[in-house]
């Protein structure tokens, strides 16, 4: 089955700062490549996605890369504010029928203010 | 966007006993949901993928008879933890499947979760 492997697994910066997390996935055949936000005991939220046949996409502050060939993908939030922190988990998602989603194993996000 | 709520938020029960939790979906008809399990700090792992109107299918390592689940509607899936046990206390999270109209490009939707706790 998939594997997906996430780094760091904590990540301070100061407020206005970049954060950069990344992942690594291993079964050729995914396809869809989700980043969720996850408050503490909320439910996991979408934040942006990328499918494989795209290699970066951009919604305003956060921004999506995929390397296909080395499989690997990586959010990047720029200009982060206190209200960005939170657990952010990377997913991947196969190409059956089903589509399951197996998660990373998640980056707690402190931004300092 | 899509809404799935689950039912109850919290719970908390004795050992030996069966709880259920329910995931609808509010506005769209799901045929595939998810069920997943997180411990504290920990990611979220898939327990298995509940079909309407068909046999759940389940992770390696999850036990069938122990996590019943059932998905008779289009809207509805039940998770039932049978002879609750200290160690199933968790957050239980569903997710619905909403098909878009390209193939291909569904997308999750997850319910607010129900935390477990088993005394």
């Amino acid at each position: 089955g998939e594997n997906v492997e996430q780094h760091p697994s904590t990540l301070s910066v100061q407020e206005g700062d970049s954060a950069v997390i990344k992942c690594t996935y291993s079964d050729s055949a995914s396809n869809y490549f989700p980043w969720y936000k996850q408050e503490l005991g909320k439910r996991p939220q979408l934040i942006i996605d990328i499918r494989s046949n795209v290699g970066e996409k951009k919604d305003q502050r956060i921004a999506v890369t995929l390397n296909k060939t080395a499989k690997h993908f990586s959010l990047h939030i720029t200009e982060t504010q206190p209200e960005d922190s939170a657990v952010y988990f990377c997913a991947a998602s196969d190409s059956g029928g089903y589509q399951k989603v197996t998660f990373g194993t998640g980056t707690k996000l402190q931004v300092i203010p | 966007g899509a809404v799935v709520s689950q039912h109850p938020s919290w719970v908390i029960c004795k050992s030996g006993t069966s709880v259920k939790i329910e995931c609808r979906s509010l506005d769209f008809q799901a045929t595939t949901m998810f069920w997943y399990r997180q411990f504290p700090k920990q990611s979220l792992m898939l327990m298995a993928t509940s079909n309407e109107g068909s046999k759940a299918t389940y992770e390696q390592g999850v036990e069938k008879d122990k996590f019943l689940i059932n998905h008779a509607s289009l809207t509805l899936s039940t998770l039932t933890v049978t002879s609750a046990h200290p160690e199933d206390s968790s957050f239980y999270i569903c997710s619905a499947r909403k098909p878009l109209a390209v193939p291909g490009t569904d997308t999750q939707y997850f319910g607010p979760g129900t935390r477990l706790t088993v005394l």
